[in-house]
């Protein structure tokens, strides 16, 4: 079975650009995460999705935004980029948005803003 | 509010010799916890997770943590480190009940080292 995936896996953009990462959860899971990793430090919770709807979302400006889509496949929009927005941006999927189900890591989109 | 504290940015021990890594948790609710494993280059792998059922949590790879709720800790220990083990190492708070204010903090990370 196929796991997380995420696309693309390198990205390349220029400060001010806007840029989209998608992805798409394991089959049959309806909730989808989105964290920054910024190198040499944990992972930074964004966003977290369930039946297209926000049901969490972390200390993010506005900059920040995403959506989830009637397949749950989610996608992960950030405007006017800057320099710190440079990170890995890995998405993760559950079941159900509870404690009690395990979340799932995709490899990452690793983001480079110059 | 919630926020969770690694102890250690870096552990060391030599292939054998027990592993303990330390966290701390603050939380406003009944927390869940986490630890996750994560490997150079490789995702992010659940190690073991504590959703208020028994306090003393077994995971994968011999790994095991137990909750204190008098101390906030869940600490993460292995009786006998391999120098498959070696990789950073995030524990991790989540509110235990529904919300639709969910949040997932993570630790900054510990990174395990295994000498010879």
């Amino acid at each position: 079975d196929a796991g997380v995936t995420q696309s693309p896996t390198h990205l390349i953009k220029t400060r001010g650009q806007h840029v989209t990462l998608r992805c798409s959860p394991i089959s049959g899971h309806k909730s989808v995460s989105w964290y920054q990793q910024v190198l040499g430090q944990g992972p930074q919770f964004i966003f977290q999705y369930y039946e297209k709807e926000e049901r969490g979302r972390g200390n993010f400006p506005d900059r920040f935004s995403a959506r989830q889509f009637p397949n749950y496949s989610s996608e992960l929009n950030v405007n006017a980029l800057l320099l710190g927005d440079s990170a890995l941006y890995l998405c993760a999927s559950s079941l159900l948005p509870l404690h009690s189900y395990e979340q799932y890591f995709g490899p990452g989109t690793r983001l480079t803003v110059t | 509010a919630q926020s969770v504290t690694q102890l250690d940015s870096h552990v060391s021990v030599s292939e054998g010799t027990p592993v303990l890594l330390r966290c701390n948790y603050s939380s406003s609710y009944s927390p869940s916890l986490f630890w996750y494993v994560q490997h150079p280059n490789k995702g992010l792998q659940l190690l073991l997770k504590y959703t208020s059922a028994a306090t003393l949590v077994k995971g994968i790879n011999g790994f095991e943590a137990e909750f204190k709720k008098s101390e906030t800790s869940f600490h993460l220990t292995k009786p006998s480190a391999h120098m498959s083990d070696a990789a950073e190492y995030f524990c991790v708070v989540r509110r235990a009940e529904a919300d639709r204010d969910d949040k997932i903090i993570f630790g900054k990370g510990t990174r395990l080292h295994i000498l010879p």
